[in-house]
């Protein structure tokens, strides 16, 4: 079982809805990075969380440390949003990322 | 720069070649990591630089892997008699402060590494 674990691995959307992707993990954490990655592309950060909730434009993060559980969501999705979205945690007591296998999100027109 | 800087973008080469991969992190950044990322994985922890000192290489898949950060500042990634089983992208990455827990990564654009 993969310490991080992301949901679903695969998506595709119309323009316009809501999207959710969620991860989960089973170390203890002392930070979560939603990344996003285009084809052919680097990684860009998205978010960090230790805990709450942060919102960008029309993205938000959620973290729950007690549930191991955190959240992506996109509101008003658009085409240019298709990417992978990598959920990456920050292990406690080390300096080690740990990464989750990527969100494939498509959006389409 | 104004972000982290990889090179070279692709790399071709044939199976038993040497390859060195470069990273120019961001001026300043003490931590710095090289990952690889197989299609359609996310990446793998590969070593860990704080400056000029190798912390971490436990994640490096063999002995042909070899990587250095001479002044603290440009990363090297070299990995000797290239197999096919080494084709993928490698990322760099850095942060500002040491263990990198309150200051977010910074990515590379990668090189794609193929091995025929």
């Amino acid at each position: 079982k993969n310490e991080v674990e992301q949901s679903p691995q695969n998506l595709t959307a119309q323009e316009g809805e809501f999207i959710t992707i969620n991860c989960s993990y089973s170390v203890g954490i002392s930070a979560l990075h939603w990344l996003q990655q285009h084809p052919g592309g680097g990684i860009v950060s998205l978010f960090m969380l230790s805990s709450g909730k942060k919102k960008h434009g029309r993205l938000i993060a959620t973290i729950n440390i007690q549930e191991k559980h955190s959240s992506l969501h996109i509101t008003a999705s658009h085409p240019r949003d298709s990417a992978v979205y990598i959920c990456a945690v920050y292990s406690s007591g080390t300096y080690k990322y740990i990464f989750g296998t990527g969100t494939r999100l498509k959006v389409l027109a | 720069g104004a972000g982290v800087s990889q090179s070279p973008r692709y790399k071709v080469a044939k199976r038993g070649q040497d390859v060195a991969l470069r990273c120019d992190p961001i001026s300043g950044h003490v931590s710095l990591f090289w990952y690889q990322q197989a299609l359609g994985q996310g990446p793998e922890f590969l070593t860990y630089f704080q400056n000029e000192a190798q912390l971490d290489k436990s994640g490096l898949p063999s002995d042909r892997f070899f990587a250095e950060r001479p002044e603290g500042s440009v990363s090297t990634l070299k990995i000797q008699r290239t197999q096919q089983e080494d084709s993928a992208v490698y990322l760099c990455a850095s942060s500002l402060v040491w263990g990198a827990f309150n200051s977010p990564l910074h990515f590379g654009n990668g090189t794609r590494l193929t091995v025929t």
